[in-house]
């Protein structure tokens, strides 16, 4: 157990919908990261943020946002959604950032009919 | 373009044997690599972390060397067991906030 907890575990909706993942990151920890793992694609960094501020994007689509609030837990709202969306998601956090271990959580799986 | 390539994709070894796997990258400015194992489901998790100057790290089994010249890494798994069955990741950070993902080595160990 690494400590970073995700809900829901399981997510099924369907296209055009929007959903929100939730994160908590392991107590102490100031860094969240979002991942995004899909069969075809492999994991893939979606967005990072260091103490209620966004610190560097990746390959984070429009139709997706994320905030961490000042409790340091965050969250992932994926809008108007598609079949390729369907995916991991992977929340991690550090207690810094740069060369930090990064602990995952246990993933949210997101299902799009 | 930035890109991290690992061979094997896959390997089959029996318990107790040792094994090596790569990490090609053709990342600028290289920032540091980090290696994952991540079990089929469920989340990766670290290995390793090396920066520019640090040639090799351990955590217990597994060893991992960096080569930042050939831009090559390596990760080194001694005497392995069933439970070193998974995948493993190779991640190189660009820069100060972009982490290039490899595709993995998907590591299977026979009794």
């Amino acid at each position: 157990d690494s400590g970073v907890t995700q809900t829901p575990k399981h997510l099924i909706t369907a296209t055009g919908q929007r959903v929100t993942l939730r994160c908590s990151p392991r107590s102490g920890d100031l860094s969240v990261y979002w991942y995004q793992q899909s069969l075809d694609q492999g994991l893939q960094f979606l967005i990072q943020y260091y103490n209620g501020e966004e610190r560097a994007k990746g390959n984070i689509l429009e139709r997706f946002s994320a905030q961490q609030f000042p409790d340091l837990h965050s969250e992932l709202n994926l809008s108007s959604l598609e079949l390729g969306d369907s995916a991991l998601y992977f929340c991690a956090s550090s207690p810094g950032e740069l060369t930090d271990t990064q602990y995952f959580g246990p993933g949210t799986r997101l299902t799009v009919l | 373009k930035n890109q991290v390539e690992q061979s094997p994709q896959s390997l089959i070894i029996l318990e107790g044997k040792n094994c090596t796997l790569q990490c090609n990258y053709t990342v600028s400015p290289f920032s540091n690599l980090r290696w994952y194992k991540q079990d089929t489901g469920r989340g990766p998790v670290s290995l390793t972390i090396m920066t520019f100057s640090e040639n090799t790290k351990s955590n217990g089994r597994y060893t991992a060397t960096l080569d930042a010249d050939t831009k090559q890494s390596s990760l080194h798994i001694t005497a392995s067991q069933l439970s070193d069955s998974a995948s493993y990741i190779c991640v190189v950070s660009a820069g100060t906030y972009k982490y290039i993902f490899g595709t993995g080595t998907r590591l299977k160990v026979l009794a």
